[in-house]
């Protein structure tokens, strides 16, 4: 079965470091999301990228965020200044279409973000 | 606004006995519904999904739920629980023309041997 691919698993960084988080989505879908889960917390949207473009962002994905697909393969979320409270799970997922479809998504097994 | 109630934070029960988690979402017009299942340390796993058609609906794992709209509901069930089925479970709500999904806060599922 197709499967979202995440890299790395676990990164640790220091506070203010930039980091980039790698994501590499099921080759034909076209809808690419992030999600962030502090630990012990619920699952909570960040932003999702079709054709390019961002089409929806939270208010927790502010300018310290970023999102790029680099090539045709990888799907990327840039942090620029870490700080403390970003250390959280971050998931990757991907669509072949919109959720109004019977498709739904493929979630990552993530990658644990640890601020220190 | 989308929104999805997990009214239990834990639930404990015994292997073998019948599971049903709640879930309660808020939007208006007819909602696309999941459950997810985590593992500790691990990812989300899909277990079912209603988009339409017959409200109750099959998912992996033996697990089904039923949606009812009266209600706002979309409860999971499991007539016979594994000790594998310890996990935390998510239901989550998406609308029809929205591509974010909203996750509700979780119920920790601990099962007593």
């Amino acid at each position: 079965e197709p499967e979202v691919t995440q890299t790395p698993s676990h990164q640790v960084t220091q506070m203010g470091q930039e980091v980039i988080l790698r994501c590499v989505p099921i080759s034909n879908h076209l809808y690419f999301y992030w999600y962030r889960q502090i630990l012990g917390q619920k699952v909570e949207f960040l932003v999702s990228f079709y054709n390019n473009e961002i089409s929806e962002k939270s208010e927790i994905f502010d300018d310290q965020f970023s999102v790029e697909r680099p090539d045709g393969s990888n799907f990327t979320l840039k942090i620029r200044s870490t700080k403390l409270e970003d250390s959280a799970m971050y998931f990757c997922a991907s669509s072949e279409a919109r959720v109004g479809t019977v498709y739904g998504y493929t979630f990552g097994s993530g990658t644990r973000l640890t601020v220190v | 606004a989308q929104s999805v109630t997990q009214p239990d934070i834990h639930i404990t029960v015994s292997e073998g006995a019948s599971l049903e988690l709640r879930c309660n979402y808020s939007y208006g017009a007819t909602p696309y519904l999941f459950w997810y299942v985590q593992s500790p340390g691990q990812g989300l796993q899909l277990l079912l999904k209603y988009f339409s058609g017959d409200t109750l609906v099959q998912g992996i794992k033996g697990f089904e739920a039923e949606f009812k709209r009266s209600q706002s509901s979309f409860n999971l069930r499991k007539p016979s629980v594994h000790w594998s089925d310890a996990a935390e479970y998510f239901c989550a709500v998406a609308g029809g023309s929205a591509s974010k999904i909203i996750f509700g806060s979780g119920t920790r599922l601990s099962i007593r041997p």
